[in-house]
Protein backbone atom coordinates (compact mmCIF):
# COMPACT_ATOMS: atom_id res chain seq x y z
CA UNK A 1 0.00 0.00 0.00
CA UNK A 2 1.15 3.25 -0.31
CA UNK A 3 2.02 5.37 2.59
CA UNK A 4 4.30 7.35 4.56
CA UNK A 5 7.07 5.76 6.73
CA UNK A 6 9.33 7.22 8.97
CA UNK A 7 12.18 5.52 10.11
CA UNK A 8 13.24 4.36 13.21
CA UNK A 9 10.09 4.73 15.18
CA UNK A 10 12.42 5.13 18.10
CA UNK A 11 15.82 7.08 18.64
CA UNK A 12 17.67 7.85 21.56
CA UNK A 13 20.43 10.33 21.10
CA UNK A 14 23.18 12.46 23.51
CA UNK A 15 22.42 15.86 24.61
CA UNK A 16 23.94 17.89 21.72
CA UNK A 17 24.60 14.93 19.67
CA UNK A 18 23.24 15.62 15.85
CA UNK A 19 20.49 13.13 14.95
CA UNK A 20 19.08 12.42 11.56
CA UNK A 21 15.18 11.63 11.27
CA UNK A 22 13.97 9.91 8.25
CA UNK A 23 10.74 9.64 5.94
CA UNK A 24 9.79 8.21 2.47
CA UNK A 25 6.70 8.29 1.07
CA UNK A 26 5.25 5.84 -1.78
CA UNK A 27 2.41 8.57 -2.72
CA UNK A 28 4.18 10.82 -5.15
CA UNK A 29 3.13 14.02 -3.13
CA UNK A 30 4.85 17.11 -3.86
CA UNK A 31 4.43 18.86 -0.40
CA UNK A 32 6.46 17.17 2.48
CA UNK A 33 5.71 18.31 6.37
CA UNK A 34 7.39 18.16 9.67
CA UNK A 35 5.23 18.45 12.82
CA UNK A 36 6.72 18.19 16.43
CA UNK A 37 4.74 16.35 18.93
CA UNK A 38 5.16 16.82 22.28
CA UNK A 39 3.59 14.56 25.13
CA UNK A 40 -0.13 15.23 25.40
CA UNK A 41 -0.17 18.20 22.95
CA UNK A 42 -1.44 18.10 19.56
CA UNK A 43 0.95 18.57 16.49
CA UNK A 44 3.01 21.62 15.80
CA UNK A 45 4.29 22.16 12.04
CA UNK A 46 8.06 22.84 12.12
CA UNK A 47 8.53 23.25 8.71
CA UNK A 48 7.69 21.88 4.55
CA UNK A 49 8.93 21.62 1.41
CA UNK A 50 6.05 22.56 -1.47
CA UNK A 51 8.07 20.33 -4.25
CA UNK A 52 11.83 22.24 -4.03
CA UNK A 53 11.07 24.89 -2.15
CA UNK A 54 11.76 24.74 1.65
CA UNK A 55 9.48 26.63 4.19
CA UNK A 56 10.26 27.30 7.56
CA UNK A 57 7.74 28.64 10.79
CA UNK A 58 8.32 31.59 12.17
CA UNK A 59 9.16 29.88 15.45
CA UNK A 60 10.59 26.56 14.79
CA UNK A 61 14.22 27.33 16.12
CA UNK A 62 17.29 27.39 14.01
CA UNK A 63 18.52 23.83 15.13
CA UNK A 64 15.93 22.34 13.33
CA UNK A 65 16.67 21.61 9.35
CA UNK A 66 15.43 19.78 7.34
CA UNK A 67 16.64 18.13 3.56
CA UNK A 68 14.90 16.49 0.66
CA UNK A 69 16.68 14.95 -2.16
CA UNK A 70 13.95 13.66 -4.04
CA UNK A 71 10.43 13.61 -4.07
CA UNK A 72 10.41 10.64 -1.87
CA UNK A 73 12.82 11.36 1.07
CA UNK A 74 12.85 13.75 3.78
CA UNK A 75 15.16 14.15 6.19
CA UNK A 76 14.97 16.55 9.34
CA UNK A 77 17.95 17.19 11.10
CA UNK A 78 18.82 18.08 14.79
CA UNK A 79 21.59 19.92 14.71
CA UNK A 80 22.13 19.93 18.68
CA UNK A 81 19.13 18.22 20.27
CA UNK A 82 18.34 19.76 23.86
CA UNK A 83 16.01 17.86 26.86
CA UNK A 84 13.04 20.26 25.26
CA UNK A 85 13.33 18.25 22.06
CA UNK A 86 12.13 15.10 22.85
CA UNK A 87 8.67 14.59 21.11
CA UNK A 88 7.47 12.36 18.25
CA UNK A 89 8.62 13.84 15.64
CA UNK A 90 5.62 13.32 12.25
CA UNK A 91 6.68 13.21 8.75
CA UNK A 92 3.10 13.62 6.46
CA UNK A 93 2.29 14.74 2.72
CA UNK A 94 -0.45 16.02 0.52
CA UNK A 95 -0.71 16.81 -3.19
CA UNK A 96 -0.57 20.17 -4.12
CA UNK A 97 -0.76 21.66 -0.32
CA UNK A 98 -3.60 20.05 0.81
CA UNK A 99 -6.65 21.77 -0.79
CA UNK A 100 -10.04 20.32 0.26
CA UNK A 101 -10.18 16.74 -0.81
CA UNK A 102 -6.66 16.38 -0.48
CA UNK A 103 -5.80 15.80 2.88
CA UNK A 104 -2.52 15.18 4.65
CA UNK A 105 -1.17 11.59 5.19
CA UNK A 106 0.65 11.30 8.21
CA UNK A 107 3.76 8.36 9.13
CA UNK A 108 3.65 6.90 12.53
CA UNK A 109 6.57 9.35 13.57
CA UNK A 110 9.95 8.60 15.34
CA UNK A 111 9.49 9.17 18.88
CA UNK A 112 13.03 11.02 19.65
CA UNK A 113 14.33 10.36 23.35
CA UNK A 114 17.46 12.59 24.82
CA UNK A 115 19.82 11.30 27.06
CA UNK B 1 -6.90 30.46 9.82
CA UNK B 2 -10.37 30.35 12.19
CA UNK B 3 -9.77 29.11 15.64
CA UNK B 4 -11.25 25.96 16.91
CA UNK B 5 -12.47 24.99 20.29
CA UNK B 6 -13.45 21.50 21.05
CA UNK B 7 -14.24 19.91 24.26
CA UNK B 8 -10.60 18.35 26.35
CA UNK B 9 -12.54 14.90 26.28
CA UNK B 10 -15.77 12.81 26.05
CA UNK B 11 -16.47 9.60 27.86
CA UNK B 12 -18.80 7.17 26.03
CA UNK B 13 -19.94 3.21 25.94
CA UNK B 14 -19.40 0.52 23.33
CA UNK B 15 -22.38 0.74 21.05
CA UNK B 16 -23.41 4.26 21.71
CA UNK B 17 -23.39 7.16 19.14
CA UNK B 18 -20.65 10.03 20.19
CA UNK B 19 -20.90 13.25 18.93
CA UNK B 20 -17.89 15.78 19.21
CA UNK B 21 -18.77 19.41 18.34
CA UNK B 22 -16.47 21.73 17.16
CA UNK B 23 -16.87 25.62 17.18
CA UNK B 24 -15.02 27.84 14.37
CA UNK B 25 -17.20 30.90 15.16
CA UNK B 26 -14.31 32.89 12.63
CA UNK B 27 -14.87 30.46 9.70
CA UNK B 28 -14.51 32.33 6.59
CA UNK B 29 -16.35 31.29 3.28
CA UNK B 30 -13.14 29.48 1.48
CA UNK B 31 -12.92 27.68 4.42
CA UNK B 32 -14.01 24.26 5.49
CA UNK B 33 -13.59 21.54 8.26
CA UNK B 34 -11.63 18.31 8.15
CA UNK B 35 -11.37 15.91 11.17
CA UNK B 36 -8.08 13.97 11.95
CA UNK B 37 -8.26 11.13 14.43
CA UNK B 38 -5.19 10.06 16.39
CA UNK B 39 -4.33 6.84 18.36
CA UNK B 40 -1.18 6.92 20.83
CA UNK B 41 2.20 6.33 19.16
CA UNK B 42 0.75 6.88 15.56
CA UNK B 43 0.51 9.98 13.47
CA UNK B 44 -2.98 11.52 12.78
CA UNK B 45 -4.95 9.89 10.25
CA UNK B 46 -7.81 11.90 7.96
CA UNK B 47 -11.52 10.57 9.15
CA UNK B 48 -13.88 13.43 7.19
CA UNK B 49 -13.98 16.60 5.83
CA UNK B 50 -16.82 18.50 4.33
CA UNK B 51 -18.18 22.59 3.69
CA UNK B 52 -21.51 22.71 4.28
CA UNK B 53 -24.51 20.84 5.13
CA UNK B 54 -23.80 16.91 5.51
CA UNK B 55 -21.06 14.68 4.73
CA UNK B 56 -21.16 10.48 4.88
CA UNK B 57 -18.87 8.57 4.96
CA UNK B 58 -17.95 4.54 5.71
CA UNK B 59 -16.29 5.65 9.57
CA UNK B 60 -18.37 8.84 10.17
CA UNK B 61 -20.65 11.72 9.51
CA UNK B 62 -20.15 15.03 9.23
CA UNK B 63 -23.03 17.91 10.37
CA UNK B 64 -22.63 21.63 9.29
CA UNK B 65 -25.43 23.72 10.35
CA UNK B 66 -25.96 26.95 7.32
CA UNK B 67 -23.99 29.34 9.50
CA UNK B 68 -21.10 27.05 9.30
CA UNK B 69 -20.33 28.70 13.17
CA UNK B 70 -19.71 25.00 14.12
CA UNK B 71 -19.58 20.87 13.12
CA UNK B 72 -20.26 17.99 14.23
CA UNK B 73 -18.35 14.92 14.11
CA UNK B 74 -21.05 11.90 14.21
CA UNK B 75 -19.20 8.13 15.24
CA UNK B 76 -21.87 5.54 14.73
CA UNK B 77 -21.73 2.64 17.59
CA UNK B 78 -18.34 3.51 19.16
CA UNK B 79 -16.39 0.36 19.91
CA UNK B 80 -12.99 -0.12 22.24
CA UNK B 81 -10.80 0.88 19.35
CA UNK B 82 -12.56 4.09 18.50
CA UNK B 83 -10.76 5.66 21.75
CA UNK B 84 -8.17 8.31 19.97
CA UNK B 85 -8.10 12.26 20.07
CA UNK B 86 -10.03 14.00 17.44
CA UNK B 87 -8.95 16.90 15.86
CA UNK B 88 -11.17 19.64 13.94
CA UNK B 89 -9.22 21.64 11.79
CA UNK B 90 -10.25 24.65 9.52
CA UNK B 91 -8.30 25.22 6.34
CA UNK B 92 -8.95 27.44 3.62
CA UNK B 93 -9.42 26.21 0.01
CA UNK B 94 -6.91 28.14 -1.62
CA UNK B 95 -3.63 28.09 -1.76
CA UNK B 96 -1.01 26.13 0.41
CA UNK B 97 -3.00 24.71 3.27
CA UNK B 98 -1.46 24.60 7.05
CA UNK B 99 -3.05 22.75 9.43
CA UNK B 100 -3.15 24.32 12.77
CA UNK B 101 -4.11 21.73 14.96
CA UNK B 102 -6.34 22.57 18.42
CA UNK B 103 -6.35 20.73 21.28
CA UNK B 104 -8.43 17.83 20.45
CA UNK B 105 -10.96 15.87 21.60
CA UNK B 106 -9.78 12.66 24.32
CA UNK B 107 -12.55 10.02 23.30
CA UNK B 108 -12.04 7.34 26.01
CA UNK B 109 -14.60 4.17 24.67
CA UNK B 110 -15.66 1.80 27.93
CA UNK B 111 -16.85 -1.54 27.70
Amino acid sequence: DAMVIQNPRYQVTQFGKPVTLSCSQTLNHNVMYWYQQKSSQAPKLLFHYYDKDFNNEADTPDNFQSRRPNTSFCFLDIRSPGLGDAAMYLCATSRDGGREGQPQHFGDGTRLSIL
Amino acid sequence: LAKTTQPISMDSYEGQEVNITCSHNNIATNDYITWYQQFPSQGPRFIIQGYKTKVTNEVASLFIPADRKSSTLSLPRVSLSDTAVYYCLVSMNTGFQKLVFGTGTRLLVSP
